[in-house]
């Protein structure tokens, strides 16, 4: 059964500062995808990575892929208060579902 | 439309009764999910269809749950002698393809939030 296993599961940042998550998973799998979730709100998607050694880039986020070492990372730049959400990190099982991290509660205080 | 479109946002229902909640995909995606969120669980597969087929029906949590999926479309989740425990956001997502080969990115709809008195 797949696991897929973030952390921390919760984040206080202070603006400007570096940090970074980390999304563990249990199988064999080169295709992870990163969500953001805002309060009462649904899934947006950030980044898709398809292949070892994927790196992409949006503004002050910054997702990679090691599939050997079946871990991704999303790494925040110099937060800024609009990055407090909730971020889920999440495998493809066999190209026909998710499965999701618990989720890392991110809040960015001034 | 734009986007998957959910509906209602929101449902307020007594134990015991059924309710159906709907989801339409982004036009001309071919595949289609049901996820489930709540405080205790996250967030659970609950169903796949890929056009109006269900090849993984694993995520339902017991026979007082069914989706169906129409014209390769409109889905219905259907929950009969809702239970407190069902209460919960639940999530319909849908994507272009799907299968090993494919790039399945979904793309989320907004939610129906299901509380069960």
């Amino acid at each position: 059964e797949l696991k897929v296993e973030q952390n921390p599961l919760f984040l206080s940042m202070q603006e400007g500062k570096n940090y970074t998550i980390y999304c563990n998973y249990s199988t064999t799998s080169d295709r992870l995808y990163w969500y953001r979730q805002d309060p009462g709100k649904s899934l947006e998607s950030l980044f898709v990575l398809l292949s070892n050694g994927a790196v992409k880039q949006e503004g002050r986020l910054m997702a990679s892929l090691d599939t050997k070492a079946r871990l991704s990372t999303l790494h925040i730049t110099a937060a800024v208060h609009d990055l407090s959400a909730t971020y889920f990190c999440a495998v493809d099982e066999y190209g026909n579902k998710l499965v999701f991290g618990a989720g890392t509660i991110l809040r960015v205080k001034s | 439309g734009a986007g998957v479109s959910q509906s209602p946002s929101n449902k307020v229902t007594e134990k015991g009764k059924d309710v159906e909640l709907r989801c339409d995909p982004i036009s001309g995606h071919t595949a289609l999910y049901w996820y489930r969120q709540s405080l205790g669980q996250g967030l659970e597969f609950l169903i796949y269809f890929q056009g109006n087929s269900a090849p993984d029906k694993s995520g339902l949590p017991s026979d007082r749950f069914s989706a169906e999926r129409t014209g390769g479309s409109v889905s219905t989740l259907t929950i009969q002698r809702t239970q407190q425990e069902d209460s919960a956001v639940y999530l319909c997502a849908s994507s272009s393809d799907s299968g090993l080969a494919a790039y399945n990115e979904q793309f989320f709809g907004p939610g129906t939030r299901l509380t069960v008195l």
